[in-house]
């Protein structure tokens, strides 16, 4: 069956970077985008943006511009979100989820904290 | 971009139906697909309604979605409530490769 596999909690100082990562199984993982997709505690989701597999593009959304890269490597059919100069407002679980929503990865945590 | 509103929370008895409303502010909720999620507590969302009305394998029948262009919404029907029904929703679309979800509804089956 399709399955979104993410990396484990981290916990990070402020500033710091973190990157998660997201292994895909049970179909052609260069068919479909990666969104990636952040809830913040006690609060809904958020779309950060996506990446295609199969050419490398992106989208991200502005408020991310500056601050995040989204990267796969379709060897291991593996995406990964990398998110820069980290505030305790990024505190949120982080979902990988397949494009056209069918399959979301388990959520990985990330914290903030000095 | 546009944004997607929908109640905060509903709340409804076991057996009875519920709707959760979706609203798009601008554009139309027919040029583009709609989601809806479910999500449980300490659970990763799934889908429960694809492409508007279509429904996933292992989703019951007791789930159906619909669009209404009078009012510029989406609307996730559940009848025959359960006591696992109780959850998030969330519905979602996308307009030039961006994708918007909703805010959420609590439903609570009491």
């Amino acid at each position: 069956q399709i399955q979104l596999v993410q990396s484990g909690a981290e916990v990070k100082k402020p500033g710091a970077s973190v990157k998660v990562s997201c292994t895909a199984s049970g179909y052609t993982f260069t068919t479909y985008a990666i969104s990636w997709v952040r809830q913040a505690p006690g609060q809904g989701l958020e779309w950060m943006g996506w990446i295609s597999p199969n050419s490398g593009s992106t989208n991200y959304v502005q408020k991310y511009q500056d601050r995040v890269i989204m990267t796969t490597e379709t060897s291991s059919s593996t995406a990964y979100l990398e998110l820069r100069s980290l505030r305790s407002d990024d505190t949120a679980v982080y979902y990988c989820a397949r494009y056209d929503g069918s399959a979301w990865g388990q959520g990985t945590l990330v914290t903030v904290s000095s | 971009n546009f944004m997607l509103t929908q109640p905060h929370s509903v709340s409804e008895s076991p057996g009875k139906t519920v709707t959760i409303s979706c609203t798009r502010s601008s554009g139309s909720i027919a040029s583009n697909y709609v989601q809806w999620y479910q999500q449980r507590p300490a659970s990763s969302p799934a889908t429960v309604i694809y492409n508007d009305d279509q429904r996933p394998s292992g989703v019951p029948d007791r789930f159906s979605g619909s669009i209404d262009s009078s009012s510029n919404s989406a609307s996730l029907t559940i009848s025959g409530l359960r006591t696992e029904d109780e959850a998030d929703y969330y519905c979602q679309s996308s307009q030039s490769s961006n994708v918007v979800f909703g805010g959420g509804t609590k439903l609570t089956v009491l």
